[in-house]
């Protein structure tokens, strides 16, 4: 069965410092990975996607994501916190298991940025 | 560009009833997905509808349905609604392309469905 994991509940970080939510997938054949993060009382917005190439990818808001095949996963990382960056942030991957754009979410990490 | 509606944003409901749940997705999407969020869930997977045809369902009973219009527009019910259906519904658009899946979803803000 495919799936994706978001290990942490909850991280926190200092605003101006590096920031990293991890996530791990388990799929069959190669994944198409997306990001996206939601504020309070929002919907969800689009952050990045790995389909195919570089493995680093570059999204909206100073985010990025590396994929890595050997270790399965695919974290999302800033290089300086802010604080309006707190929220909740969801590891998606594409179910390949058909003629579908379904996505699978991981049970998302809230990210907090203190001042 | 519009971004994808969702109406009504706010829904009470009471047990045994049933509620109807709007979604418009962005000018020239023709997918629609539905997806489901509670605290305990996180968030399921309800259905997919591109071209009026529903492509994918999730693992939910049949009090949940949903349909799509020849203008993208879809709708989801739940009949004889319960406690544990209150949630935050999202409608997500796509383009859709039968090419390939590497089109992201763009969702909506959600309506959220509190059942007494």
């Amino acid at each position: 069965a495919q799936s994706v994991a978001q290990p942490e509940d909850q991280v926190n970080v200092a605003e101006g410092n590096p920031l990293t939510v991890k996530c791990t997938y388990s799929v069959s054949g190669n994944p198409y990975l997306f990001w996206y993060v939601q504020y309070p009382n929002r919907g969800l917005q689009f952050l990045l996607k790995y389909i195919t190439g570089d493995n680093l990818v570059k999204g909206s808001y100073g985010f990025e994501a590396e994929f890595k095949k050997s270790q399965t996963s695919f974290h999302l990382k800033k290089p300086s916190a802010l604080v309006s960056d707190s929220a909740l942030y969801f590891c998606a991957v594409r179910d390949r298991s058909g003629n579908t754009g379904k996505l699978i979410f991981g049970q998302g990490t809230t990210l907090q940025v203190k001042p | 560009k519009a971004g994808v509606t969702q109406t009504p944003r706010y829904l009470i409901k009471t047990r045994g009833q049933q509620v109807t749940l709007s979604c418009s997705p962005i000018s020239g999407h023709r997918s629609v997905s539905w997806y489901q969020q509670t605290p305990g869930q996180g968030l399921q997977f309800l259905f997919e509808y591109f071209s009026e045809t529903q492509r994918n369902k999730g693992n939910f009973p049949g009090r949940f349905s949903g349909r799509q219009f020849s203008n993208s527009r879809s709708e989801m019910n739940v009949s004889t609604l319960e406690l544990g259906d209150s949630a935050l519904y999202l409608c997500a658009s796509s383009l859709g392309r039968t090419s390939g899946f590497n089109n992201e979803q763009f969702f909506g803000p959600g309506t959220r469905l509190t059942v007494l």
